[in-house]
């Protein structure tokens, strides 16, 4: 029973245009998200993180969108870099047990020249 | 370094040995979690140390897997009677305290690759 999905495996973009990546959860108490990027043989790190709260947060070329009654959020890369290329992951947690993360299988980006 | 730091980086085993983990936390975080991540999924929670103490082992699979954390600081992940199905990446994370400030914000470690032949 997969509580947080990323429904695509891998999207490629090309270089200086948006991406969005995309991600659903099943679980309505679940308050925290975040997404995660991880390179290969790498930890994830951490990228950037939203309340339930609120419905965006943005730093930088990275904006995170909850929209909470559709139990979806989104990440979008404006202008997307060849340095983006990575695969992210979609994370979220609950306050009763904020240290746990439930994670999504994670989308694969693949930045084009 | 100042990162997380995990050994070994691999490790190949066969069924039935025992195997340990080791991770050495950014200094001064007091929060430690162990992250299990198999190929093609996300990272799935083990355990959960807050100091000395494990918080939260809910996540272990089963009691051929054990953690600890002695003085706080450097955390050893256990299992015993090694199988096939326990190959995957181990990774461990640090971060402060957990609370709402900085929920989630976790730091990882570059994971230990552990393969049971």
């Amino acid at each position: 029973d997969q509580q947080v999905k990323q429904n695509s495996p891998s999207l490629s973009v090309q270089e200086g245009r948006i991406s969005i990546l995309n991600c659903d959860y099943t679980n309505s108490m679940f308050d925290y998200f975040l997404w995660y990027k991880k390179y290969p043989a790498e930890g994830p790190t951490f990228l950037i993180s939203i309340s339930s709260i609120k419905d965006k947060n943005e730093d930088g070329r990275f904006t995170v969108f909850l929209n909470k009654s559709a139990k979806h959020l989104s990440l979008h890369i404006v202008p997307s870099q060849p340095g983006d290329s990575a695969v992210y992951f979609c994370a979220a947690s609950y306050m009763d047990s904020n240290y746990q993360l439930i994670w999504g299988a994670g989308t694969k980006l693949i930045i084009k020249p | 370094g100042a990162g997380v730091s995990q050994t070994p980086s691999n490790k190949v085993t066969e069924k039935g040995k025992y195997v340990e983990l080791r991770c050495d936390p950014i200094s001064g975080h007091t929060a430690l979690y162990w992250y299990r991540q198999s190929l093609g999924q996300g990272p799935e929670f083990l355990i959960y140390f807050q100091g000395t103490g494990a918080a939260d082992d809910s996540g272990l699979p089963n009691d051929r897997f054990f953690a600890v954390r002695p003085e706080g600081s450097v955390s050893t992940l256990k299992i015993q009677r090694t199988e096939r199905g326990d190959s995957a990446v181990y990774l461990c994370a640090s971060s402060l305290p957990a609370g709402r400030s900085s929920a989630g914000e976790l730091f990882f470690g570059e994971g230990s690759r552990l393969t049971v032949l």
